[in-house]
C-alpha cells in the first residue's frame, strides 16, 4: 500500500546545531500532518500543510509542503535539549486514513 | 479537560489469553484509531473507526478486534492469534473526515503490553 519515506531515522546534534527531517510520498498527497513524541510520551500534533509551496514557522520551527505535494520537510534552528524525541510525518489521501512515517529521532546533547 | 484515557497503562498477558485494551474519549470527536508502536516502526494502524457502530481494519489487523458501541468508547481486544503481542498500544481520536481529508489526532499515553 501507499507508504511515506522519512528520513533520516536518527539524528544527534550539538545544542545549537540546526536540525532538519525529510518526508517523501509516491503520490500526490491532499494534506499532510506532523507530530512530535517526546521520550515516554505519546504523540503530539504541530501543524498540518495543505497548500503546495506553503512554509508555516512555529518559533525555531519550519515547516514546509513541496510544490508537487509529494514531499515535506521539518527544519529546526538552533536546537535546544528540549527538542528532543521522534518527529513524525502524516500524509493524508482523500478517502484513506493517515499513513504515518517512521519517524526521525532527534536527540540532543549540550 | 476534555482529553483521551487508556487504561491500563502497563498490561501484562500470558500465553493464549485474551486481553482488552480500554480508550475512552470525551473530545465528542466521530473518529478513533488504534495503533501499535514497535522500536523503529512508526505508527502501524490496527483499526479504525469513522462512526459508532462502524470500523475497518488497518494495516495489521491480523489477531484483534475492536467494538465501537458507544462515541466515546473503541476497546481494543488482543487475541490468542497475535504472536507477537508485546509492543506499545497507542488510541487516538479526532472529529470526522472534511472534505475526505482526516483531521488531526489526538492521542492517549497508551498501553505497554507484555508476554509473561
Amino acid at each position: 500500500g501507499q507508504q511515506v519515506m522519512q528520513i533520516p531515522q536518527y539524528q544527534h546534534v550539538q545544542e545549537g546545531e540546526d536540525f532538519t527531517t525529510y518526508c517523501n510520498s509516491s503520490t500526490t498527497l491532499s494534506n499532510i500532518q506532523w507530530y512530535k513524541q517526546r521520550p515516554g510520551g505519546h504523540p503530539v500534533f504541530l501543524i498540518q500543510l495543505v497548500k503546495s509551496g506553503e512554509v508555516k514557522k512555529q518559533k525555531r520551527l519550519t515547516f514546509q509542503f513541496g510544490e508537487a505535494k509529494k514531499n515535506s520537510s521539518l527544519h529546526i534552528t538552533a536546537t535546544q535539549t528540549t527538542d528532543v524525541g521522534t518527529y513524525f510525518c502524516a500524509a493524508n489521501q482523500a478517502g484513506t486514513a493517515l499513513i504515518f512515517g517512521k519517524g526521525t529521532t532527534l536527540s540532543v546533547s549540550s | 479537560d476534555g482529553g483521551i484515557t487508556q487504561s491500563p497503562k502497563y498490561l501484562f498477558r500470558k500465553e493464549g489469553q485474551n486481553v482488552t485494551l480500554s480508550c475512552e474519549q470525551n473530545l465528542n470527536h466521530d473518529a478513533m484509531y488504534w495503533y501499535r508502536q514497535d522500536p523503529g516502526q512508526g505508527l502501524r494502524l490496527i483499526y479504525y473507526s469513522q462512526i459508532v457502530n462502524d470500523f475497518q481494519k488497518g494495516d495489521i489487523a491480523e489477531g484483534y478486534s475492536v467494538s465501537r458501541e458507544k462515541k466515546e468508547s473503541f476497546p481494543l481486544t488482543v487475541t490468542s492469534a497475535q504472536k507477537n503481542p508485546t509492543a506499545f498500544y497507542l488510541c487516538a481520536s479526532s472529529i470526522g473526515r472534511i472534505g475526505g481529508d482526516n483531521q488531526p489526532q489526538h492521542f492517549g499515553d497508551g498501553t505497554r503490553l507484555s508476554i509473561l
